[in-house]
């Protein structure tokens, strides 16, 4: 089985500060690994993901997360924040060749970017 | 293309009752799933579809269940109600190709009293 642990549940940040976001996971099998962001009253929107190759992974919106197999992390970050990126970010993985597209989903880290 | 779609967007039900929440994509994708969001949990999987006529349980199917009579249709019943249930409920779509990206409708928030 596999399971998603996001570090923090909060993030305060001042505006143009840079921001991690931490995501940690375990699995007896390969994974592929996903950030989502949910902005208030809406669903989720793919950020970034993980499938194979570099390890370090660019997104939309100036976010990067790298994929550290050793520590079972996958980490987002971001070097400047803007107020517009205060949003709720999930952590996800799904196992390598699962087919039904099933996420196994983080607790959430909600992420709040003061002026 | 409207994507992945879902009525109602609010619902309440007093405890007993059974409604049915419904989900369309118009992407011709063959994976559709359900989830539920509650605080502090994330999002957990109920149930899912690797395509039409064919279903299977996820992490809490307990209290819900779905069919897959087409590939862009994908309705989650609830039978009866409970105040547990009260959650904001997002059904999602995925293509067979190797992207993995899941496509998320904008949910619905449902009170159970």
């Amino acid at each position: 089985a596999q399971s998603v642990t996001q570090l923090d549940s909060q993030v305060p940040v001042f505006e143009e500060a840079p921001v991690e976001l931490r995501c940690n996971y375990s699995s007896s099998v390969s994974v592929y690994l996903f950030w989502y962001v949910q902005y208030p009253n809406q669903g989720l929107q793919l950020l970034l993901k993980y499938l194979s190759g570099s390890t370090l992974v660019k997104g939309i919106n100036g976010f990067e997360a790298e994929f550290n197999k050793s520590q079972t992390s996958f980490h987002l970050r971001k070097p400047s924040v803007h107020i517009s990126d205060t949003a709720e970010y999930f952590c996800a993985v799904n196992r390598v060749y699962n087919q039904g597209g099933k996420l196994i989903f983080g607790q959430g880290t909600e992420l709040s970017v003061k002026p | 293309n409207a994507g992945v779609t879902q009525t109602p967007k609010f619902q309440v039900l007093k405890t007993g009752q059974s409604m049915t929440l419904q989900c369309a994509q118009d992407m011709n994708h063959e994976y559709m799933s359900w989830y539920r969001q509650d605080p502090g949990m994330g999002l957990r999987l109920i149930h899912y579809s690797v395509g039409a006529g064919i279903t299977d349980q996820g992490e809490v199917p307990n209290g819900y269940n779905v069919s897959r009579s087409t590939t862009e249709d994908f309705p989650l019943r609830l039978l009866s109600a409970a105040p547990s249930q009260t959650s904001v409920y997002f059904c999602a779509s995925r293509g067979s190709g190797g992207d993995y990206e899941q496509y998320f409708g904008p949910g619905t928030r449902l009170t159970v009293t």
